[in-house]
Parts: C-alpha cells; sequence; structure tokens
C-alpha cells in the first residue's frame, strides 16, 4: 500500500539555518504530494503542495519538487526563524482514490535564537 | 471565525464512559474525516464520509462510531472509551470539486483514565 516516510526528529537549528527534512513516499499511481505544518497547540495548517512530477511547491520561504525518479519530496527553507519551529508532516493523496491521505509520523524542528 | 471547529477542545473521562466530540464546518465542503494523532505516528484515519448518506470505515474504526448530521456537521463518538483511545483527534474537511487539499480543525486533546 502506499506510505511516506519522513526523517525522524527534532531536528534543532540555529535562527538563520538551512532546514531539510526528507520525505520518501511509495504509491501505486499518481500521487498528489503535501507538506503541512502543526504549531503548537494547533491543528495542520496546509503549507505547499505540488500535484504532479517536478512541480515546485513553494509558501513563506518553504520549497519542495516532487521527483518521481526518486520518489521523493523533501522540504527545504534557507534561513529558518524561530516561528519556524513546529512539527511538519509530509503527505501523499492518491489521485485515483477518493482523495485518501497518507501521513508521514512528523519530523518536530526545534529553532534557537 | 475558524473554517473548521471542534468542539471540546480537551476532555478527559474515564474508562467506559461513551463521548462525543463534534466538528463543525462553514467551508462549504462536502467531505469530512477523522484522524487521530499519536506521537510517532502520524495522524491515522477513523472515519471518512463524503456526504451526509455516505461514511465509511478509516483504517482504525474499531472502537468508533460517527454520525453525519448535515453537510457541515460530523461527530466521532467513543461507545466505550478506553486508556489506549487517549491521543488528539483532528477533523478536516475536503471539496472534491476543487481539490483534494484537506482542511484540519484545531483538534480535541482526550484523555481516557
Amino acid at each position: 500500500g502506499d506510505s511516506v516516510t519522513q526523517m525522524e526528529g527534532p531536528v534543532t537549528l540555529s535562527e538563520e539555518a538551512f532546514l531539510t527534512i526528507n520525505c520518501t513516499y511509495t504509491a501505486t499511481g499518481y500521487p498528489s504530494l503535501f507538506w503541512y505544518v502543526q504549531y503548537p497547540g494547533e491543528g495542520l495548517q496546509l503549507l505547499l503542495k505540488a500535484t504532479k512530477a517536478d512541480d515546485k511547491g513553494s509558501n513563506k520561504g518553504f520549497e519542495a519538487t516532487y521527483r518521481k525518479e526518486t520518489t521523493s519530496f523533501h522540504l527545504e527553507k534557507g534561513s529558518v526563524q524561530v516561528s519556524d519551529s513546529a512539527v511538519y508532516f509530509c503527505a501523499l493523496s492518491e489521485t485515483d482514490s477518493w482523495g485518501k491521505f497518507q501521513f508521514g509520523a512528523g519530523t518536530q524542528v526545534v529553532v534557537t535564537p | 471565525d475558524a473554517d473548521v471547529t471542534q468542539t471540546p477542545r480537551n476532555r478527559i473521562t474515564k474508562t467506559g464512559k461513551r463521548i462525543m466530540l463534534e466538528c463543525s464546518q462553514t467551508k462549504g465542503h462536502d467531505r469530512m474525516y477523522w484522524y487521530r494523532q499519536d506521537p510517532g505516528l502520524g495522524l491515522r484515519l477513523i472515519y471518512y464520509s463524503f456526504d451526509v448518506k455516505d461514511i465509511n470505515k478509516g483504517e482504525i474504526s474499531d472502537g468508533y462510531s460517527v454520525s453525519r448530521q448535515a453537510q457541515a456537521k460530523f461527530s466521532l463518538s467513543l461507545e466505550s472509551a478506553i486508556p489506549n483511545q487517549t491521543a488528539l483527534y483532528f477533523c478536516a474537511t475536503s471539496d472534491h470539486a476543487v481539490s483534494d487539499t484537506q482542511y484540519f480543525g484545531p483538534g480535541t486533546r482526550l484523555t481516557v483514565l
């Protein structure tokens, strides 16, 4: 079945450091890929998405590129801020299904001043 | 006002009690979902509903039931709560005519003693 694997956390960084969170997936079809962010005490918010191979999603300085050849959707940000401290979830949705989501386990990111 | 609301936000209950978690949305979306979040496991789907008359089990539906009272309301019930149902519960919605992006409520933290 479909699955999403993302790097374990916590990831601890200093402010202005470069952030990468690895995400790989297995899917039978051609999924859409998502990154969601969960700030402390809140629900999940869509951060960015990509719907087909080679698409790049971007938002708030974060980027991720849909790589079909490596089945990956790594999240990157060039210069993190303390306010980026959160849990980040990679997820996929199969296009030939009813929109069922498969989530990764989540990666906690802690940014220190 | 938030588009997806959940009540209560926090609940402590005892083993064997029946409880209901409620979700309401003002987004006009047709699809609604219930997930539970456990540390290190990401989000797992409990039930989902395409419309008022269409309700389906997710991957971990045992011990839970749902009711779609209206397009805007989707309730999750624990018939006889047990301690391993202690978790963070999220409701989500999507509009299948637009995209498969899901929008999440703020969550309900449930503790079963």
